[in-house]
């Protein structure tokens, strides 16, 4: 089993260039989430996913979309990317509920320009 | 946006000593406790998940221990090695099916 993967590992942008963060579990877990992650911060929770076809805001949802079509795949996407967005994103994903550990992608490194 | 806050911030300590960190959090509401272990250029790892007012868990030499009526939660390592060195995290579960995380304690031990 992969686990849980992210693609890309790193990507720079520019202001207003958009782009689309791929988050892909194969443990067939029903919840999953976005989070990022600044220095001297801890994570923040941006949306999570209670199962296919579901999407809420987290603490810090503004400037970011999500989706999740397929119950393997959580999609996090940035319309306009603003420098306030440079960040460290991890996605992860538990089995069932918040009360289950989670499990953690290897993350993304995002630099806006 | 639930209160969670992990103390000290930081901790240095050499090779041998033991340490322990904090991890406050609302005491209401309560579902469940977790610790992370997250290693430099790694993802964080579950250490333990408690669910219950005086649950203790341990795996080697890290232990942890739980007061949901006060809202705390201690993490002990004895005889810290090397290895050890990461940042150790918290996550409080409401009944209300949020999680939100602390901003995590960072241990480095000194050979």
């Amino acid at each position: 089993n992969a686990g849980v993967t992210q693609t890309p590992k790193f990507r720079v942008l520019k202001t207003g260039q958009s782009m689309t963060l791929l988050c892909a579990q194969d443990m067939n877990h029903e919840y999953m989430y976005w989070y990022r992650q600044d220095p001297g911060m801890g994570l923040r929770l941006i949306h999570y996913s209670v199962g296919e076809g579901t999407t809420a805001k987290g603490e810090v949802p503004d400037g970011y979309n999500v989706s999740r079509l397929k119950k393997q795949n959580f999609l996090l996407g940035l319309e306009s990317a603003a420098p306030s967005q440079t960040s460290v994103y991890f996605c992860a994903s538990s089995y069932f509920g918040h009360h289950n550990e989670q499990f953690f992608g290897p993350g993304t490194r995002l630099t806006v320009l | 946006i639930l209160n969670v806050e992990q103390s000290p911030q930081s901790l240095h300590v050499q090779e041998g000593d033991s340490t322990n960190f904090t991890c406050s959090f609302p005491s209401s509401n309560f579902y469940a406790l977790h610790w992370y272990r997250w290693e430099t250029a790694k993802s964080p790892e579950a250490l333990f998940v408690m669910t219950l007012n005086g649950d203790e868990k341990k795996k080697g030499r890290i232990s942890a221990t739980l007061n949901t009526k006060e809202g705390y939660s201690y993490l002990y390592i004895k005889g810290s090695q090397p290895e050890d060195s990461a940042t150790y995290l918290c996550a409080f579960s409401s009944n209300a099916g949020k999680s939100t995380f602390g901003d995590g304690t960072t241990l480095t031990v000194k050979p």
